[in-house]
């Protein structure tokens, strides 16, 4: 059981490239999402999806898009980079959205830099 | 969505019991308090999570006073690698906020 995976682990983007990080888990979870940690912070949801079909804006999602390509893989899309947008990206999954008591579990990050 | 305030930081000794304490004064009905722990490079790692009185698992304690307005997590015996970030969240319909979180370094 690798949990969540995320790739690439490290990217450096220059100033309105475009890129797509990955996110995969093999837990059978229904629900996955996606945050950004900036430097000395904590983590800020920017969307989720809460189940294959769906997707929900969270607390930061302009400047991004994502696609749930199936129960397993979630993506984040920066379609035009901003230096605002360097941080260390994270994916997570719970089995469901919007239960008591619901637990999530997170891939080890993925560290982008737009210069 | 409940609000936590939490200590900055804290330093403590190896084999020393840890107690963080943290506060969520408009804690509702329906909300559980989770703590995450996270390691530098790391994505945050489930620790405890309870809902009142006491939770006790093979990393932690969490004890809920009756009121729920605050909780506090216990580390037994610390040791150097429980330095990490310690994150209190009160979940609401799965709507988890972070704040900055507790700094724990731990001395030998």
């Amino acid at each position: 059981n690798a949990g969540v995976t995320q790739t690439p682990k490290f990217q450096v983007l220059k100033t309105g490239q475009s890129m797509t990080l990955q996110c995969a888990q093999d837990m059978n979870h229904n629900s996955m999402y996606w945050y950004r940690q900036d430097p000395g912070m904590g983590l800020r949801l920017i969307y989720y999806s809460a189940s294959e079909g769906t997707t929900d804006k969270g607390e930061v999602p302009n400047g991004y898009n994502v696609s749930r390509l199936n129960k397993r893989e979630f993506s984040l899309r920066l379609e035009s980079a901003a230096p605002s947008q360097t941080s260390v990206y994270f994916c997570a999954s719970s089995r469901r959205q919007g239960g008591q008591g619901e637990t999530q579990y997170f891939g080890p990050g993925t560290r982008l830099l737009v210069l | 969505l409940a609000k936590t305030t939490q200590p900055i930081s804290m330093d403590s000794y190896e084999g020393q019991e840890v107690n963080i304490t943290c506060s969520h004064n408009n804690i509702a009905t329906n909300d559980y308090i989770t703590w995450y722990q996270q390691f530098p490079s790391q994505g945050p790692r489930f620790i405890i999570q309870g809902y009142k009185t006491k939770v006790t698992n093979e990393v932690a304690s969490l004890f809920i006073p009756a009121d729920r307005k605050s909780s506090t997590l216990s580390l037994p015996r610390v040791s150097l690698s429980d330095t990490a970030v310690y994150y209190c969240l009160v979940v609401d319909n799965n709507d988890m906020r972070f704040g900055a979180g507790t700094r724990l370094t731990v001395k030998p």
